[in-house]
């Protein structure tokens, strides 16, 4: 089956980093633009960032430009977040996801992983 | 950004009755050259991921019920779900993704 797993969550202090990682399995991974979407517990969605093909064009949410890196390795199958200088406001489930089959991160998200959880605490 | 809100917040239906869920864009997400409203709606039952049931506004994923049907163009959209059934329980969710940062709206919460 088609899949993505999420790992690298964890507990961390305010202004730590973390590496999320997230592992595609049964697709052609460099058909497909990705994207990371988080969610507060009980909350709504927020997408997070996303990354064409390529990696060669990649978005940002606001609230974490200039803090968060996303990237990918075709070679590997695998989407990663590096997430720096931490906020308590960081602090959710945040779920891989599969774009549009262009290659674009423009897409609707047609596959979700489970998530992994950061919980960003002093 | 552009903004998604969502009305109503929440809605009980009746079994085999319909659901109607709102949808509106603070700015069109028609993509004209492609003629498409980059806008997509998604369901989430308790404990679970997403699910993608509708994309370019109007077009059902495979293997979602045609019971959820999708309309709508520029800044207002809608979700239907006819017939409603106990396993549509859930949060539904538009989210546009024509202009970073692609944004959600709240949220709909269905129940019977």
């Amino acid at each position: 089956d088609v899949q993505l797993v999420e790992s690298g969550g964890g507990l961390v202090q305010p202004g730590e980093s973390l590496r999320l990682s997230c592992a595609a399995s049964e697709f052609t991974f460099d058909d497909y633009g990705m994207s990371w979407v988080r969610q507060v517990p009980g909350k709504g969605l927020e997408w997070v960032s996303g990354i064409n093909w390529n990696g060669g064009s990649t978005g940002y949410a606001d609230s974490v430009k200039g803090r968060f890196t996303i990237s990918r390795d075709n070679a590997k199958n695998s989407l990663y977040l590096q997430m720096n200088s931490l906020r308590v406001d960081d602090t959710a489930l945040y779920y891989c996801a599969r774009g549009g089959h262009s290659g674009s991160y423009s897409s609707a998200l047609d596959i979700w992983g489970q998530g992994t959880t950061v919980i960003v605490s002093s | 950004d552009i903004v998604m809100t969502q009305s109503p917040d929440s809605l009980a239906v009746s079994l085999g009755e319909r659901a109607t869920i709102n949808c509106k864009s603070s700015q069109s997400v028609l993509y004209a050259s492609k003629n498409q409203n980059f806008l997509a709606w998604y369901q989430q039952k308790p404990g679970q991921p997403p699910k993608l049931l509708i994309y370019w506004a109007s077009t059902r994923e495979s293997g979602v019920p045609e019971r959820f049907s999708g309309s709508g163009s520029g800044t207002d959209f809608t979700l239907t779900i006819t017939n409603l059934q106990a396993e549509d329980v859930a949060v539904y969710y538009c989210q546009q993704h024509h202009t970073t940062p692609f944004t959600f709206g709240p949220g709909t919460k269905v129940d019977i």
